[in-house]
């Protein structure tokens, strides 16, 4: 079956360091979407990439979609406290089917 | 503002009792989705249903069932507890045919003692 794996598990990061999440599909994806989960919270929908090497921003976030759309990554620049939590990407293979999500990156940011 | 709501925060239930985990979603989404998160593991699917009375396995179906009888609600059900499914379950909705992100509830947390 499909799987998505995401890297790292963990990261800990001063407050004002950039942080970087990767996630990888073994099959070409639809479209993948990225998640954030504040501690003790759910998983909230932050943004979905379709297009070969889409590149969206969002304040201090910038998510990619490789060309290949196999891979998409994270950057967050100048991490704040706020920033903390895990984060998850989630691949669909056909557009309108189901998402597989990938392991998660948690994010602990010291001030 | 679209709301998914979960029954419960925290429950507490016996090896062998049948458990039946609720969830309601206000925005009429065709689709909703049956989730566990577990340290290390992420999310899993466990069901999912496109619409009323539809329901398709997920990744991890074993130890469980689903009923959803009316658009707005989709219930999972354990028939018989066990301490393997402790775990924290999330309910998720979305509206069908259209990419956008699901939606999800703010969980149970289901202790198997």
């Amino acid at each position: 079956g499909q799987q998505v794996m995401q890297i790292p598990q963990y990261q800990h990061v001063q407050e004002g360091e950039d942080f970087t999440t990767y996630c990888n599909s073994s099959t070409t994806l639809s479209n993948i979407q990225w998640y954030k989960q504040r501690p003790g919270g759910h998983p909230v929908f932050l943004i979905q990439l379709v297009k070969s090497g889409e590149v969206k921003k969002q304040k201090r976030l910038t998510f990619q979609f490789g060309e290949a759309k196999k891979n998409s990554s994270l950057h967050i620049t100048a991490t704040q406290t706020t920033d903390v939590g895990t984060y998850f990407c989630a691949g669909m293979i056909r557009a309108g089917n189901m998402l597989t999500f990938g392991g998660g990156t948690r994010l602990m940011v010291k001030p | 503002d679209v709301k998914v709501t979960q029954s419960s925060r925290y429950l507490v239930k016996r090896t062998g009792e049948k458990v039946f985990l609720e969830c309601v979603q206000d925005m009429d989404h065709e689709n909703m989705f049956w989730y566990r998160q577990d340290p290390g593991l992420g999310l899993r699917l466990i069901y999912f249903s496109y619409d009323v009375k539809m329901k398709e396995k997920g990744d991890i179906p074993e130890g469980y069932s689903v009923s959803r009888e009316k658009k707005e609600r989709f219930s999972l059900i354990l028939e018989s507890a066990s301490t393997n499914q402790t775990s924290m379950y999330l309910c998720a909705s979305r509206i069908q045919g259209v990419n956008y992100g699901y939606t999800f509830g703010s969980g149970t947390r289901l202790t198997v003692v």
